[in-house]
Order: structure tokens, then C-alpha cells, then sequence
């Protein structure tokens, strides 16, 4: 079974220049989460989809991060413009269940970015 | 191809019974390994492990890494309904410019009164 796919795998980036992810999820999974993962911390929710349209962005810094999923199956993340402080992990995890996470989530590989 | 395996997949247990939750692992060049309690919309981070023989510890809940054996177990003493979650172990791997996360399956715990 194919699982959830992330691109790329590490990054580095300078200050205010622009990144961005890219996650293909399990096929027919229908939930999409992004998040992010500060080194030593447990992950931060920062988007959830649910097919093609956004269930919770509450805790989206919307000023720099955007996030789509346009078809319902391959989701992009962006950073524009990029801080030191956005140094993390980003995940992204599909399920096949809808709202509330009560079944089982998969997780992609994560992408390390570096900012300095 | 880097791999984490969990065992067992479930567990049912009765409250103040004591858990041990196992992950073994294959990967090149690793870094840490993760251990999270999933049961809302993110994973709350629980440990993470970098060195051989040192048992970490967070109330009723302990880990501790055997990197010559390249696996970590997870303990949960006297056990609350409370603690019923899928446990997730996630290994960090990769040398100079890479980087991998690789979670297992996950143990989904269920804790009865």
C-alpha cells in the first residue's frame, strides 16, 4: 500500500525568500492535515481539509502560510515570505475519516525545512 | 528503505493494569525517536530519544531507547481510562542535507474500568 508522499525532503531557504510543499495523500483518504513540528515539541495542527474544502485553519499564520488541495487529493503548502522562526518539520497525514480524528492517520515523511 | 514496526497493534487492558508498548525500527542514519499519544486532532509529543539506556520519564509514563538492538518501549503504570489513544512511535533519520520521519502503524490502547 503506497503511503502518504512528501516533496521534498529537506530544505533550506534564506530569510524572506518563498517554499513551498507538496503532499499526496492514500489514495481515497478524504482528510488532509498539514502540520508543523518545532524541534522538541509534538506537532501543530496548522490546516485540515476535508476533500477540497478547509474544516480548521484557526491556527494558520494566514499573513505567510496558504495552503490548497484544488482537486480534493494532492495538497501544496506555502511559506511566502519565509521567517526563521518557520524552522521546522512539516507533516502532512491523511485519514479516511471525516471531522473528528477518531480513526486512524497516516503520516508522510515529513519535510526539514532550515531557514537562516 | 527506512522502517518502524509497533507492537502489539491493539491492547485492551483494565484499569491499573501496567503496558508495555514496543517499537523496533531499521533505518540509515538515525537521529531520534519519537514517541506521541494520538486521540484529537494532533499528536501530543510524549518523548523523544536520542541516547542508549536512559529511561525518560513523565508521570506514569516511561521510555527508554536500546539503539544496539534498534528498538524503544514505552511504559504506562496503573493505567487510566484516560490513557486510551493510538501510541505512536516515529524514528528521525538521515545524514547531512536529508531527512526522514518515519512513523510505525501505531498501538491503539484501550483502557476498560
Amino acid at each position: 500500500e503506497a503511503g502518504v508522499a512528501q516533496s521534498p525532503r529537506y530544505k533550506i531557504i534564506e530569510k524572506r525568500q518563498s517554499v513551498a510543499f507538496w503532499c499526496n495523500p492514500i489514495s481515497g483518504h478524504a482528510t488532509l492535515y498539514w502540520y508543523q513540528q518545532i524541534l522538541g515539541q509534538g506537532p501543530k495542527l496548522l490546516i485540515q481539509f476535508q476533500n477540497n474544502g478547509v474544516v480548521d485553519d484557526s491556527q494558520l499564520p494566514k499573513d505567510r502560510f496558504s495552503a490548497e488541495r484544488l482537486k480534493g487529493v494532492d495538497s501544496t503548502l506555502k511559506i511566502q515570505p519565509a521567517k526563521l522562526e518557520d524552522s521546522a518539520v512539516y507533516l502532512c497525514a491523511s485519514s479516511i475519516g471525516y471531522g473528528v480524528w477518531d480513526t486512524e492517520a497516516f503520516f508522510g515523511q515529513g519535510t526539514r525545512l532550515t531557514v537562516v | 528503505e527506512d522502517k518502524v514496526v509497533q507492537s502489539p497493534l491493539s491492547l485492551v487492558v483494565h484499569e491499573g493494569d501496567t503496558v508495555t508498548l514496543n517499537c523496533s525500527y531499521e533505518v540509515t542514519n538515525f537521529r531520534s525517536l519519537l514517541w506521541y499519544k494520538q486521540e484529537k486532532k494532533a499528536p501530543t509529543f510524549l518523548f523523544m530519544l536520542t541516547s542508549s539506556g536512559i529511561e525518560k520519564k513523565s508521570g506514569r509514563l516511561s521510555s527508554i531507547l536500546d539503539k544496539k538492538e534498534l528498538f524503544s518501549i514505552l511504559n504506562i503504570t496503573a493505567t487510566q481510562t484516560g490513557d486510551s489513544a493510538i501510541y505512536l512511535c516515529a524514528v528521525e533519520s538521515g545524514g547531512a542535507g536529508s531527512y526522514q520521519l518515519t512513523f510505525g502503524k501505531g498501538t491503539k490502547l484501550s483502557v476498560i474500568p
